[in-house]
């Protein structure tokens, strides 16, 4: 069975700080990884995704991910957050068409 | 284009009380997805749907809950005989297709489930 695991439950930065997130999953298997975001009031809406190729991947607001095979995990970075970043971000993994999704990282920046 | 919609958005139910839920994907989605996500934690697998076949329903958490997606666009979640466990916001995604799961899934609100 997949599970993921995400290490930071509530993370509080100020605006211009670096961010970076922990995921990690096991499965020994071909999986598919992807970083979702909830800003408040809206709906889960993909951030970036991994799935082949160069395992260092961008995705929308300046956010990207790294995957590294050998330690099971795919952090997602930013090198200057905004407060408009605040929201609850979450790690999936997924294979043959079912996903698992780590708990999530509630992310508050303060202006 | 529109989105994926679900309706009620909020659904309060009494202990024993049957509820259906119903999810209206993204016009051409192949794959429809189920989630349950309780307070604080990530969205759970319950179910998916390539067109109107139910590939996998694994994550269901009892033969109380039933889905359906009968002409491979529309679908509805039930929940027989609630009980205070499935309290929840239960989440609809739908995505283009299914090729090992690399394709995005489109989230849509949820629906608020409080049973008492």
């Amino acid at each position: 069975a997949q599970s993921v695991s995400q290490h930071n439950h509530h993370v509080i930065l100020s605006e211009a700080a670096s961010l970076e997130l922990g995921c990690n999953y096991s499965y020994g298997g071909t999986v598919n990884l992807f970083w979702y975001v909830q800003y408040p009031g809206q709906h889960l809406q993909l951030l970036l995704k991994y799935f082949s190729g160069d395992p260092l991947v961008k995705g929308i607001k300046g956010f990207e991910a790294e995957f590294i095979k050998s330690k099971f995990s795919f952090n997602l970075r930013k090198p200057s957050v905004q407060w408009s970043d605040t929201a609850e971000y979450f790690c999936a993994v997924t294979s043959a068409g079912k996903s698992t999704f780590g708990d999530g990282t509630t992310l508050t920046v303060k202006p | 284009g529109a989105g994926v919609s679900q309706s009620p958005r909020y659904k309060v139910a009494k202990r024993g009380q049957d509820v259906a839920l119903r999810c209206d994907p993204i016009s051409g989605h192949v794959s429809l997805f189920w989630y349950q996500q309780a307070l604080g934690q990530g969205p759970e697998f319950l179910t998916y749907f390539q067109n109107e076949a139910q590939l996998d329903k694994s994550g269901l958490p009892s033969d109380r809950f039933f889905a359906e997606r009968p002409e491979g666009s529309v679908s509805t979640l039930k929940i027989q005989r609630t009980q205070q466990e499935d309290s929840a916001v239960y989440l609809c995604a739908s995505s283009l297709w299914t090729s090992g799961g690399a394709e995005t899934q489109y989230f849509g609100p949820g629906t608020r489930l409080l049973v008492l």
